[in-house]
């Protein structure tokens, strides 16, 4: 079973600063997921990833699979993208359990203007 | 919006009962996943259908059942309910059974007394 980890758990931060969240993992995986979670509960999904750098609008998503290792990334912060930031991966191999999503515990991003 | 609809939002019932949660994909979306997310465990899956076919199983109880109807969408049946299912649930659909991004749905907030 993969083991996700993300750091940090806690994050505030002022208005304007460059955010990064990390995501580690302990096995190889098929892709990874950036999700974002407001506190009325919804879900967004921000990115998918296999391989390289994904970039939409001020966020940007990098993961290195050789050491098992994502990063998101906040350009320009704002009070807007205060939510709890979840990285999810899926397995490499297929069948059984592996076809669901594996979650980090989150990061709770607040930004303060 | 996601264009995943799941009714009913909000649900409050007492420990024994049966309850019935409902997902319509997005449109053109043959994949529906259930994902449990409570205080204590956090995000996990329980089950995966593809085009009305049960594709993966993760931590689904055995009070817990599912299904993916002809019209693709799917309910998530819960029986003999406990305080500990207290939580949100949301099903998040793909256009395949592999690596696509998931699209959630907003959820629905099971309250067992």
């Amino acid at each position: 079973k993969n083991e996700v980890e993300q750091s940090p758990q806690n994050l505030t931060a002022q208005e304007g600063e460059f955010i990064t969240i990390n995501c580690s993992y302990s096995v190889g995986i098929s892709a990874l997921h950036w999700l974002q979670q407001h506190p009325g509960g919804g879900i967004v999904s921000l990115f998918m990833l296999s391989s390289g750098k994904k970039k939409h609008g001020r966020l940007i998503a990098t993961i290195n699979i050789q050491e098992k290792h994502s990063s998101l990334h906040i350009t320009a912060s704002h009070p807007r993208d205060s939510a709890v930031y979840i990285c999810a991966v899926r397995s490499g191999y297929s069948g059984g359990g592996a076809d669901g999503l594996t979650f980090g515990k989150g990061t709770h991003l607040i930004i303060q203007p | 919006d996601s264009g995943v609809t799941q009714t009913p939002k909000h649900l409050i019932t007492a420990t024994g009962q049966r309850v019935t949660l409902r997902c319509s994909p997005r449109s053109g979306d043959l994949s529906v996943y259930w994902y449990q997310q409570s205080l204590d465990q956090g995000l996990q899956f329980l089950i995966h259908y593809y085009n009305g076919e049960e594709r993966a199983k993760g931590n689904i109880l055995e009070r817990f059942s599912a299904q993916q109807f002809p019209d693709l969408h799917s309910e998530l049946n819960l029986s003999s309910l406990e305080l500990g299912d207290s939580a949100l649930y949301f099903c998040a659909s793909s256009s395949g059974p592999l690596n696509e991004a998931q699209y959630f749905g907003p959820g629905t907030r099971l309250l067992v007394l």
